[in-house]
């Protein structure tokens, strides 16, 4: 596609349950991110793949989130028993490792998740 | 881990003034300095970056300047207009590809017409 795409844009979920969010990354972008971004803050990292394995993970809060790149372009990130701080943007970059745009974030319109 | 500062946290300018945002980051290793800004509501997109082999780098109305000795570095944006009004944010990382970036907390600019 022309840019990344998040699915969905927005999730209310109840306090427990299980959310999914997709990423579909730029064609040919073989780096792909997961951020968190509460309001007023600046995006938070949470997980980097290089194809289809975690290259850094270090951000993932706890062993609730989880996330699979499992053809090395759409990436799933999964969070078990939501809480309420769970709340915020979740947004998804990809990026070129090669070429003129070199390590240039192209992000997501992010999946707003609320947790009640 | 890295941790990157940004000040100020809010910025309002005349429109026609100039205004400077700074950052400071704390991993010495650090060698890519980009600066991303995120209109309300829309995704963060990149304006300018630096690289640690170079002090300064200009387009057009954007500067960003770069002192790695003391670990800082700043934005700054010349003749603004209020389409410039935005959430500007600083990161940091060890190399351009293939490694996590570090962003600070954001300054909100608002251009005054």
């Amino acid at each position: 596609g022309a840019g990344v795409s998040q699915t969905p844009s927005n999730k209310v979920t109840e306090k427990g349950k299980y959310v999914e969010l997709r990423c579909d990354p730029i064609s040919g972008h073989t780096a792909l991110y997961w951020y968190r971004q509460s309001l007023g803050q600046g995006p938070e990292f949470l997980i980097y793949f290089q194809g289809t394995g975690a290259a850094d993970d270090s951000g993932l809060p706890n062993d609730r989130f989880f996330a699979v790149r499992p053809e090395g372009s759409v990436s799933t990130l999964k969070i078990q028993r939501t809480e309420r701080g769970d709340s915020a943007v979740y947004l998804c970059a990809s990026s070129s490792t090669s070429g003129k745009n070199t390590g240039e974030l192209f992000f997501g319109e992010g999946s707003r998740l609320t947790v009640l | 881990g890295e941790n990157v500062e940004q000040h100020p946290s809010t910025l309002s300018v005349q429109e026609g003034d100039s205004a400077v945002i700074k950052c400071t980051y704390s991993d010495s290793a650090s060698n890519y300095f980009p600066w991303y800004k995120q209109e309300l509501g829309k995704r963060p997109q990149l304006i300018i970056d630096i690289r640690s082999n170079v002090g300064e780098k200009k387009d057009q109305r954007i500067a960003v300047t770069l002192n790695k000795t003391a670990k800082h570095f700043s934005l700054h944006i010349t003749e603004t207009q209020p389409e410039d009004s935005a959430v500007y944010f600083c990161a940091a990382s060890r190399k351009a590809a293939g490694n996590k970036l570090t962003f600070g907390g954001g300054t909100r600019v608002l251009v005054k017409p």
